[in-house]
This record gives structure tokens, C-alpha cells and sequence, in this order.
């Protein structure tokens, strides 16, 4: 059973346009999440936690769901360079390894 | 920002032979992991290190992999006799402290086994 599930996409939005992502884990004792970004073969970038009262950073905005399990990301005013792969990443606590979702694909075009 | 460096960026080797990716991580870091990442698959663990040693690692990293960290600086990871099946992205991340949220990853080394 996969624990962190992704729709793949991709999505392919207009310059301007609001995206939303959505994400669901299995493991209810995941106790941290966030969001990554990855460029084509490049390294996975932390863009930002996602706390159970949701955050804001700019355009970007992460919410959490516990009792649904769910992790959704809101990008406003999407911009070309928004264009990569956006990882739904969760802990279980401490030091226990992130576990990675396989990352849904966001094309913006001009 | 600092960088977590590893080298080589590519490594082409034959099935069968002994490879070891290099990791420099982040100077005042105290945990170190190694990820890998299939062509269009998800981000993978391998395994974490604490303190000269493995905290923990997954089914991926069998008796063929082992990680080192001789000197200090450099945290390796070696894969005895390679398979077809072991190329990917390999993906060397560290970490201030087991509290931190930001998991610092190097470029990676793309490893092709031919």
C-alpha cells in the first residue's frame, strides 16, 4: 500500500491560474509533512511545512486535514518558473526518514 | 546558502563492479542519509547515519551497500557489484539535528549500470 499518494498529473495551467494540489497518506501516526519541489534531474527542494492550521508563504499556501488524512498545496498567480515536480513528503517523527510521494507534474505556459 | 556536494555528478559503470559515490555534507550537520531516485519513479530512502553509525534502513539497502564516513568530511556509499536494476539518482541529504525541518540534499550522481 503506498503511504504517500499523489495525482501525477500533469497539470497544465495558464501563466496567471490557481493550482491546487492534493495528497492522502496512510500512516496516522505521521506526525510532520511538507512540501517539496523538483526541478527535471535535479534534487528535491524543501518549499514548505504544512501545520494543521495551515501556512501561508507568498503564494504558496499548505494545508492540513488529519482526520482525512490529507495535504493539499494552493499556488496563486502561477508564474513560468513554477513549472516542476511539487512532492507531498511526510515523518513520523524525529529522525525517522521523510517518505516521499512520487511528486505531481505543474506546467505553467505562457 | 551552505551546499551539501557530491561527486561524481555521473558515474557509467559495467554490472557487477564495485561503485562508491562520494557525499560532502554540510559542516555542523549530525545526520547524514542517502537517497535514490529511479528515471520517473519517487524519492527513495536508503539509509540514515548518526554518530559513525546506521540509525536506520530500508529493504532497498541490502548486503551490497554500505556507507562510511572515514574521514571526518566525506560520507560515502558503496555498492559492492552493481546491478542493471541500481542505476538511478543517488541523492546524498544531511541535517542540523533530529528537531530540524530542513533536509539539505546535494546534487546527486546519476549512476548508469550498463
Amino acid at each position: 500500500r503506498k503511504e504517500v499518494e499523489q495525482d501525477p498529473g500533469p497539470f497544465n495551467v495558464p501563466e496567471g491560474a490557481t493550482v491546487a494540489f492534493n495528497c492522502t497518506y496512510s500512516n496516522s501516526a505521521s506526525q510532520s509533512f511538507f512540501w517539496y519541489r523538483q526541478d527535471c534531474r535535479k534534487e528535491p527542494k524543501l518549499l514548505m511545512s504544512v501545520y494543521s492550521s495551515g501556512n501561508e508563504d507568498g503564494r504558496f499556501t499548505a494545508q492540513l486535514n488529519r482526520a482525512s488524512q490529507y495535504i493539499s498545496l494552493l499556488i496563486r498567480d502561477s508564474k513560468l518558473s513554477d513549472s516542476a515536480t511539487y512532492l507531498c513528503v511526510r515523518k513520523i517523527s524525529g529522525n525517522t526518514p521523510l517518505v516521499f510521494g512520487k511528486g505531481t507534474r505543474l506546467s505553467v505556459i505562457a | 546558502e551552505p551546499e551539501v556536494t557530491q561527486t561524481p555528478s555521473h558515474q557509467v559503470t559495467q554490472m557487477g563492479q564495485e561503485v562508491i559515490l562520494r557525499c560532502v555534507p554540510i559542516s555542523n550537520h549530525l545526520y547524514f542519509y542517502w537517497y535514490r531516485q529511479i528515471l520517473g519513479q519517487k524519492v527513495e530512502f536508503l539509509v540514515s547515519f548518526y554518530n559513525n553509525e546506521i540509525s536506520e534502513k530500508s529493504e532497498i539497502f541490502d548486503d551490497q551497500f554500505s556507507v562510511e564516513r572515514p574521514d571526518g568530511s566525506n560520507f560515502t556509499l558503496k555498492i559492492r557489484s552493481t546491478k542493471l536494476e541500481d542505476s538511478a539518482m543517488y541523492f546524498c541529504a544531511s541535517i542540523t539535528d533530529r528537531i530540524s525541518e530542513k533536509l539539505f540534499f546535494g546534487s546527486g550522481t546519476q549512476l548508469s549500470v550498463l
